[in-house]
């Protein structure tokens, strides 16, 4: 298996502009994680699904932020206005199962760098 | 609330030992985890202690878990430049019925000549 799939690696983009970060979790991992990392604020869970469904989103800074996973090879996250404050790595995760044992190990994508000017 | 805290820079010289710590909160943390991030590169899973455990050793690694205080340490023996990266402590933790992870900031260990 290739890994976690993060499109594209690099983003530059303009205050005000639409941005679309891309994710391929692992074949057959139910858990799909979107995390943010700033050297300001550190890691941060954003959302994460579970079969496809959006299980906790608390962690989405605002309404301007949403995330799809129309099918369990893909998902999607917008940020529409972008802001110069969205400026970070934003990071996909996939897990076979939740948080509570060894093997629900998190597989971290390689990040999208996102900067917006 | 959760909460994981880290120190955020460590520095040290090769071959010497490392020692990173890591204090958090939730006490009914079933398992807690090391993942290290490289320059560039997603976290990856380093090791991880059960919450009944107070000691765990793999290689140069070794975990070291004081549930009373709560806190967690890794310890890397013989350091070598490979080692510099990012050293992340997560502990699992129940939020609106589910488990999730809750990292802390991350240490950067820098490791020199």
């Amino acid at each position: 298996d290739a890994g976690v799939i993060q499109s594209p690696r690099h983003e530059v983009t303009e205050m005000g502009q639409e941005v679309t970060l891309r994710c391929k979790p692992i074949s057959g991992h139910d858990y799909l994680f979107w995390y943010r990392q700033t050297m300001m604020r550190g890691l941060e869970l954003l959302i994460y699904f579970n079969n496809n469904v959006p299980i906790d989103d608390s962690g989405m800074p605002e309404d301007r932020f949403s995330a799809k996973m129309p099918n369990a090879s893909f998902s999607t996250l917008k940020i529409q206005p972008s802001e110069p404050r969205d400026s970070a790595v934003y990071f996909c995760a996939s897990s076979l199962r939740l948080a509570g044992g060894p093997l629900d190990e998190q597989f971290f994508g390689p990040g999208t760098r996102l900067t917006v000017l | 609330g959760e909460d994981v805290e880290q120190s955020l820079f460590l520095s040290v010289r090769e071959g010497d030992s490392s020692v990173i710590n890591c204090t958090y909160t939730d006490s009914s943390s079933t398992y807690l985890y090391w993942y290290k991030q490289e320059p560039g590169a997603g976290l990856q899973l380093l090791t991880y202690i059960f919450s009944n455990m107070d000691m765990k050793q793999d290689q140069r690694l070794t975990v070291l878990l004081n549930k009373k205080d709560k806190h967690l340490s890794l310890r890397i023996a013989d350091t070598q430049t490979g080692d510099s990266a990012i050293y992340f402590c997560a502990e699992s933790s129940i939020s609106g019925g589910y488990n999730k992870l809750i990292f802390g900031a991350g240490t950067r260990l820098a490791v020199h000549p």
